[in-house]
């Protein structure tokens, strides 16, 4: 199992809709998970960061976290072709300071 | 005000060659990281410093690669003898602090191809 955990995608959603985005991690110790955005040919940047259990909510974004299944997600409520990118799933596994990313998963929005 | 800049932006260079690598982290962020991202995945850890020191360079492939964070500011990844296999997008990313909270900032990468 890898430490941290993503389906590639890609996931297409129409304009204005909710997309939906999964995580798991391997590590129960985990406190603090982070969700970046990379378009391509950039550099990832910081969508949200969720540090306790439940949902955590910043404009048309929400990042929900479980402890006790190892599970983060990222919804985009009234999904944008702006919003199309991969979106990256990062944690700290089994070291305080070392952080693991997933794969990505691909959204495309489609107008 | 200014993010992290890495320099070159763009590297090609002969298998069995040197490169340095370069990253200019936000002003007063202690810590820095270095990452790795190949087509399709994403960025891997290879190594983190807190001030001047290599807290972590677990992920460094193996010992053609080094990084130096002098004082404890700039940082500069070295490959020595480079192989095809080293071409990526090398990422340096800083935070405020060692903190598992911290956000990571990242550079706009440096993508070097080894021909």
């Amino acid at each position: 199992q890898k430490e941290v955990e993503q389906n590639s995608g890609p996931l297409s959603v129409p304009e204005g809709a909710i997309a939906s985005l999964n995580c798991t991690y391997s590590d129960r110790g985990s406190q603090s998970f982070f969700w970046y955005r990379q378009y391509s040919g950039k550099s990832p940047e910081l969508i949200m960061s969720i540090y306790s259990n439940g949902d955590k909510e910043d404009g048309r974004f929400t990042a929900q976290l479980n402890k006790a299944s190892q599970y983060v997600s990222l919804l985009i409520r009234d999904s944008q072709p702006s919003d199309s990118a991969t979106y990256l799933c990062a944690a700290p596994i089994y070291n305080f300071n070392k952080f693991y990313f997933g794969s990505g998963t691909k959204l495309n929005v489609k107008p | 005000g200014a993010g992290v800049s890495q320099t070159p932006s763009n590297k090609v260079t002969e298998k069995g060659k040197y490169v340095e690598l370069r990253c200019d982290p936000i002003s007063g962020h202690t810590a820095l990281y270095w990452y790795r991202q190949s087509l399709g995945q994403g960025p891997e850890f290879l190594i983190y410093f807190q001030g001047t020191g290599a807290a972590d360079d677990s992920g460094l492939p193996n010992d053609r690669f080094f990084a130096v964070r002098p004082e404890g500011s700039v940082s500069t990844l070295k490959i020595q003898r480079t192989e095809r296999g080293d071409s990526a997008v090398y990422l340096c990313a800083s935070s405020r602090s060692s903190s598992s909270t911290d956000t990571q900032y990242f550079g706009p990468g440096t993508r070097l191809t080894v021909l």
